[in-house]
Parts: C-alpha cells; structure tokens; sequence
C-alpha cells in the first residue's frame, strides 16, 4: 500500500548518542519534509528535498542533518544527541505543483 | 516574511452548536492556504484547501484577502470533530512550503 513510514514511533536514548530517524514513502512523490514540532506548538519546517541529491535548511535552524540518496527515502541525522533535541518530527511527502503533504506517524524523540 | 496566527489554543463548544476555528495570515503574495486536522492517535491530514471550495465533513473556509483570513466553520459541531486544527499557508515562490499556524484544539462536548 502506497504510504508514508516513519521509524521509530518512540526513542529515548542518552545525551551524545548518535541517531538517525527513518522516512520512507512508496507514493513516487519527489519532494521530501521534515518538521520539528514541540508538545502544543507549531510545526517547523527544519529541512526539505525536491528530489535526489537535493536537500535544503528550512526556516527553523536544526543541528540535524538529511541525505536524499534514493527517492522513496529521507533519512534525518544527529550526529551528538543534546537534551535540547527532544521534539517530535514529523516527515510528510508530496507531488510537485500545488499538491498537498501526506505526513508520517511522526517520532517522538527523548533525550536524557 | 510569511506568519499563520491561529488565537485560540483551545475551543470548546457543545454537540450541534456552530463553531468557527480562526485562522489570520500574513503574506505579501498570492496565498495558498490549507486546513489540516489531526484527530486523536491518527496522523496529520489535509481537511482542505481555499482552492478546491469544496465543504469537507461539513467544514468551509473563505480566504477573505482584505481581512488576511482563513476562518474555518461548520453550522453544527459533532464530537467526532474533536481533534487538533492547523491552518497552513503555502508561499507562491518555489517549493511548495507551508508555514503552520500553532494549532487549534477542538472539543465538541455531548
């Protein structure tokens, strides 16, 4: 079924720790999001893909990093997780031109 | 610089009363604006979008330009419309970004 994938649903891990969220989509969309969003507050675009082999910061300044090696995935990085990093992050995909985002679960990301 | 403002954190209102959800913009272009909803346990969804004007679970919205506006309603609420609201406008330069406004909590109260 053509969808959107994010894994994990839930990590807590310790300070330092490098880590790696996963988004997957099987939609064939070529554009690619990450958002950041704090419990109550609004989501923050933090990075962004037109297709493979480009990423782009988007409005909110986040240490993470993105690859976008295949189309179907966008893989958000932190090389040294800090307390601060603790959020949620939403990852959504859509088709080019003025087409909705379709969003994944989300990952609720705990830094001890 | 784009900005979405939603005022109210949270609305409460009773099973089969109106309810309008506010949604004010800021944005020296031509917007694109949507409506996304996220109920509870599930994954945030388009409910709509100002250029389709089409009523959606019996939700409409009308980008008013002059106001810079995008006020969602629905004559009569029902409980299952309780959820999380966000209006979101789409920039007309490149990309296809949206800028998320910080959210309305609905709760439609038997």
């Amino acid at each position: 079924e053509a969808d959107i994938y994010q894994t994990p649903r839930y990590l807590v891990i310790g300070t330092g720790k490098k880590i790696t969220l996963e988004c997957s989509q099987t939609m064939g969309h070529d554009k690619m999001y990450w958002y950041q969003q704090d419990p109550g507050m609004e989501l923050h675009l933090i990075h962004y893909s037109y297709g493979v082999n480009s990423t782009e910061k988007g409005d909110l300044s986040s240490e993470s990093t993105v690859s976008r090696i295949r189309t179907e995935h966008f893989p958000l990085t932190l090389e040294s997780a800090r307390p601060s990093h603790t959020s949620q992050y939403l990852c959504a995909s859509s088709e080019w031109g003025n087409q909705p985002q379709h969003f994944g679960d989300g990952t609720r990301l705990s830094i001890l | 610089a784009q900005r979405v403002t939603q005022p109210e954190k949270l609305l409460s209102v009773f099973k089969g009363a109106p309810v309008e959800l506010k949604c004010n913009y800021s944005y020296s272009g031509s917007p694109e604006l949507f409506w996304y909803v996220q109920y509870s346990r599930q994954r945030l969804q388009l409910l709509l979008r100002h250029i389709s004007r089409e009523s959606i679970k019996g939700f409409t919205a009308d980008l008013n330009k002059g106001e810079t506006s995008f006020h969602l309603k629905k004559p009569f609420a029902q409980e299952e419309d309780s959820a999380m609201y966000y209006c979101a406008l789409e920039s007309d330069n490149a990309g296809n970004m949206l800028t998320f406004g910080g959210g309305t909590r609905l709760m439609v109260k038997p």
